[in-house]
């Protein structure tokens, strides 16, 4: 049973340029979370999703940041116009259909942006 | 009020020790707190997780102590061992707002062989 996968696992990008971060969860797991790792610090929440729907964006940057989770396929984080503060590492976790156990996050290994 | 403190930021620890990490919260509406270990280069990892209607959770060398009143829980690594060596987070949620986790700051923990 595959765990949930994250690709690329490095991503250098030059300042104004697109980053785009894929996340698939794991087999049966329909949300999937996006948390930001900056240098020396904790998790952030970004962004909550089901298939096809943003249901919590409460912590995704209003500019540049958007995210989505289609039907099909993996769910994608996706940064325009990086700036040299986007440089962190961005994990996504899922967790299994409501009403089992939707509380227990698995994280993925990762995808580490920088930024030159 | 959505914040979790922890501490202390780093732990170093002997061989067979116990590792202590401790975590504040103020949201009383958090109703469920896990344990995560990250080691370098890596996604955090769920160790052990307690809702709050239990003091206490053993799950191996790995004890959580909640206490309700006091808005705090702590994570107890018994016999710790240099594989321990990683950063602990800790983190906290409420099951029916989404579960979005709300971390700590992160403890890096050193086991010294």
């Amino acid at each position: 049973n595959a765990g949930v996968m994250q690709n690329p696992r490095h991503l250098v990008r030059r300042r104004g340029q697109e980053a785009r971060l894929r996340c698939s969860p794991m087999k049966g797991h329909s949300h999937v979370y996006w948390y930001r790792q900056l240098p020396e610090e904790g998790l952030k929440f970004m962004v909550y999703l089901q298939k096809e729907n943003i249901i919590d964006e409460s912590g995704m940057p209003k500019e540049r940041f958007s995210a989505e989770f289609p039907k099909e396929g993996p769910s994608i984080l996706r940064i325009q116009q990086v700036v040299r503060g986007d440089s962190a590492a961005y994990f996504c976790a899922s967790s299994i259909l409501p009403g089992l156990r939707t509380y227990e996050q698995y994280f993925g290994p990762g995808t580490r942006l920088t930024v030159t | 009020q959505q914040q979790v403190k922890q501490s202390p930021q780093s732990l170093i620890v002997q061989k067979g020790g116990i590792s202590i990490i401790n975590c504040a919260y103020e949201n009383t509406a958090f109703d469920y707190f896990p344990w995560y270990q990250q080691f370098p280069g890596k996604g955090p990892a769920l160790l052990i997780a307690i809702r709050p209607d239990v003091s206490e959770k053993k799950e191996g060398r790995f004890t959580i102590s909640f206490n309700k009143s006091a808005k705090q829980f702590s994570l107890h690594i018994m016999d710790s061992q240099p594989g321990d060596s990683a950063t602990y987070f800790c983190a906290a949620t409420t099951v029916r707002g989404g579960s979005r986790l709300t971390f700590g700051e992160g403890t890096q923990l050193t086991v010294n062989p």
